[in-house]
């Protein structure tokens, strides 16, 4: 997986609470995109991140998703109040500048609502 | 809006039988088709890219190739380590290092 990070890889948030996921990019690199993969579902697209600016957030629901990639530190996917729909495995994937079309994928983060 | 389709969902084969996986796309202008293989409870693995029709990659066992309309995923003689689920997704000329849109992806067994 190139490097990327993310953390926690399991997460257990109960209805309502927040939940804060973190990816940090193969070192250099400074584009990083979320993606989200429901059960039975493909990869969704989320936003696709520089450092400290929001390029596309097409993807994001409207309310209660927010994400950030700030000069200094990991990028974070923070889901305010959540709910059982929001149970899902969480992908952070980085790109380099000035490299090829190539995204490289993290682990994940299995995110479970009870 | 682009979308991508892949059969079969899923596969199983014996080991050394050959065959093919299948993603057909639409596209408002393809600048890229992405092979990934995803084993369970990780992320994806990158395996190819293509970009024009006509091309082709292989890499051990695996060989992708790319039409206007869909890609394969060829498979010769597959070991049981090749089973895991292949991805295929692609990405639009609306703008440089833009979004990928996957499909469900095909879930493959080998069987020894």
């Amino acid at each position: 997986n190139a490097g990327v990070m993310q953390n926690p890889r399991h997460l257990v948030r109960r209805r309502g609470q927040e939940a804060r996921l973190r990816c940090s990019p193969v070192k250099g690199h400074s584009h990083v995109y979320w993606y989200r993969q429901l059960p039975e579902e493909g990869l969704k697209f989320m936003v696709y991140l520089q450092k400290e600016n929001i390029i596309d957030e097409s993807g994001m629901p409207k309310e209660r998703f927010s994400a950030e990639f700030p000069k200094e530190g990991p990028s974070i996917l923070r889901i305010q109040q959540v709910v059982r729909g929001d149970s899902a495995a969480y992908f952070c994937a980085s790109l380099g500048k000035g490299s090829t079309d190539t995204q490289y994928f993290g682990p994940g983060t299995r995110l479970t609502v009870l | 809006e682009d979308q991508v389709t892949q059969s079969p969902e899923a596969l199983r084969l014996q080991e050394g039988e050959s065959s093919s996986l299948n993603c057909s796309y639409t596209v408002s202008g393809l600048r890229g088709l992405f092979w990934y293989r995803q084993d369970p409870g990780k992320g994806p693995e990158f395996l190819f890219t293509l970009y024009s029709a006509g091309e082709e990659k292989e890499k051990e066992r695996l060989k992708a190739t790319l039409t206007k309309k869909e890609s394969f995923l060829h498979i010769t003689a597959p070991k049981p380590e090749d089973s895991a689920t292949y991805l295929c997704a692609v990405q639009a000329y609306t703008g440089a290092n833009s979004k990928l849109t996957f499909g469900k992806g095909i879930t493959l067994s080998v069987r020894p």
